[in-house]
């Protein structure tokens, strides 16, 4: 699986755009992107995932560049339930799991 | 219910004691998974079954003991352990085969602290 790179902290003003970085330059054809997150002593939550065109649900956007070296999760307007940890995490579909790294701790400020 | 579920949610034990974490599954996926994340620690795989078959160890001591009686269950039994094991363990299953999608689902937890 590729290696992935996050920034460990970011902050986000409440009803803002949070845009959460991810490069993983080493990211091969079949090898998908996926986003969690992970709310403090809590399990991680799946958010979203793609492989080369952007994606859209209810609690987020993925937006892959076309090179497929980095990627953004854009959580649109951001609550102050959205703090926690989110990790970036790229694999393929044949994997038995995902690996997790550590991932940027989102701050989301009143 | 609905999930994963997790129990106990927290565990205090001691270093000769044995216990057990259980993991029950509502989903009907067929692949289940150990993780163990330490304080201010990446989660690490301990554990992958697929079908009831153990196909992943990452180099987990022996004194935890995984067992996954069927699809929908997934045990770790604890011998001996060392206060360094003291940690959030979690569960999760997914789909594999045709049906993998990549997705883990994740259950609440267990937090164990080892004296």
């Amino acid at each position: 699986d590729a290696k992935t790179t996050q920034p460990p902290s970011m902050d986000c003003a409440e009803g803002r755009a949070a845009n959460l970085p991810c490069n993983h330059s080493t990211t091969s054809g079949n090898e998908y992107v996926y986003w969690y997150r992970q709310i403090h002593s809590q399990g991680p939550q799946y958010i979203i995932h793609g492989l080369k065109n952007n994606e859209t649900n209810e609690m987020a956007s993925l937006i892959i560049t076309e090179d497929r070296k980095s990627s953004t999760l854009i959580l649109p307007h951001a609550t102050l339930r959205d703090t926690a940890v989110y990790y970036c995490i790229v694999s393929s579909h044949s994997g038995y799991a995902l690996n997790f790294g550590k991932g940027t701790s989102l701050l989301v400020t009143p | 219910e609905t999930g994963v579920t997790q129990t106990p949610r927290h565990l205090v034990m001691g270093m000769t004691n044995k216990k057990s974490l259980k993991c029950e599954q509502h989903l009907g996926h067929n692949a289940m998974y150990w993780y163990k994340q330490s304080a201010k620690k990446p989660l690490e795989l301990m554990f992958v079954y697929s079908l009831e078959e153990r196909v992943e160890n990452n180099s987990v001591p022996s004194r935890f003991s995984p067992e996954c009686p069927n699809s929908s269950h997934l045990f770790l039994h604890l011998h001996t352990l060392q206060p360094e094991d003291s940690a959030l363990y979690l569960c999760a299953s997914s789909h594999l085969g045709a049906a993998n999608t990549g997705e883990l689902f994740f259950g609440e937890g267990s937090r164990l602290t080892v004296l």
